[in-house]
């Protein structure tokens, strides 16, 4: 595979459900970022990590909590989310952002 | 003043117009620029970057940017239906970031 690829694209969970997304990039990059994105709003950038260290937290509640075990993956694990969470989720990887960004597919995330 | 202002739109043109599409930034020490198309549902694609004053084309887009004025623009020539989506510019500023900082995005339309 190439790219950056995320796992599930769309998830439906309960708000007493713990469920995680996966993603994974093939790009050789060094950092990579959580966004969140709802409906008609810009995106918001969760996480940040470069070379496996968290370097940016913007203020994300605790139900949010980001793993990243190597370079190639990050994780974002959910539990007890509300149903403002339900958005659009993306991660996106990069060598240096001075390049640019490259996004996976997204997960579409539902909060019942 | 956000970093990265878009106008939200709908900006619409006929098929087979111009469409020109502006952003502004706060950040004068900005180093590179890029424009990313986001279709409904669908995660945000790099279609064009730019990093020096003047204008970049490739194919039917055109990106111009004017660091003395802060503005970054696309030009879509001979747009097309399929061109329809929302434009994202985003920036790499001078501090030591590590990020990029997105715009809200501007929705286009293209009319057959």
């Amino acid at each position: 595979e190439t790219g950056v690829t995320q796992t599930p694209r769309h998830l439906v969970m309960g708000m007493t459900n713990k469920k995680s997304l996966k993603c994974e990039q093939h790009l050789g990059h060094n950092a990579m970022y959580w966004y969140k994105q709802s409906a008609k709003k810009p995106l918001e950038l969760m996480f940040v990590y470069s070379l496996e260290e968290r370097v940016e937290n913007n203020s994300v509640p605790s139900r949010f909590s980001p793993e990243c075990p190597n370079s190639s993956h990050l994780f974002l694990h959910l539990h007890t989310l509300q149903p403002e969470d339900s958005a659009l989720y993306l991660c996106a990887s990069s060598q240096t952002a001075l390049r640019g960004y490259t996004f996976g597919s997204g997960t579409r995330l539902t909060v019942v | 003043q956000k970093e990265v202002e878009q106008n939200s739109g709908p900006l619409s043109v006929p098929e087979g117009a111009i469409a020109s599409l502006n952003c502004t930034y706060s950040d004068r020490g900005s180093q590179s620029f890029f424009w990313y198309r986001q279709y409904s549902g669908k995660s945000p694609e790099l279609i064009m970057f730019i990093y020096s004053n003047g204008d970049k084309e490739d194919g039917r887009f055109t990106a111009q940017l004017n660091k003395a004025s802060q503005y970054v623009s696309l030009l879509i020539r001979d747009s097309q239906p399929s061109d329809s989506a929302t434009y994202l510019c985003a920036v790499f500023g001078s501090g030591n970031t590590g990020k990029l900082i997105f715009g809200q995005g501007t929705t286009l339309q293209v009319k057959p």
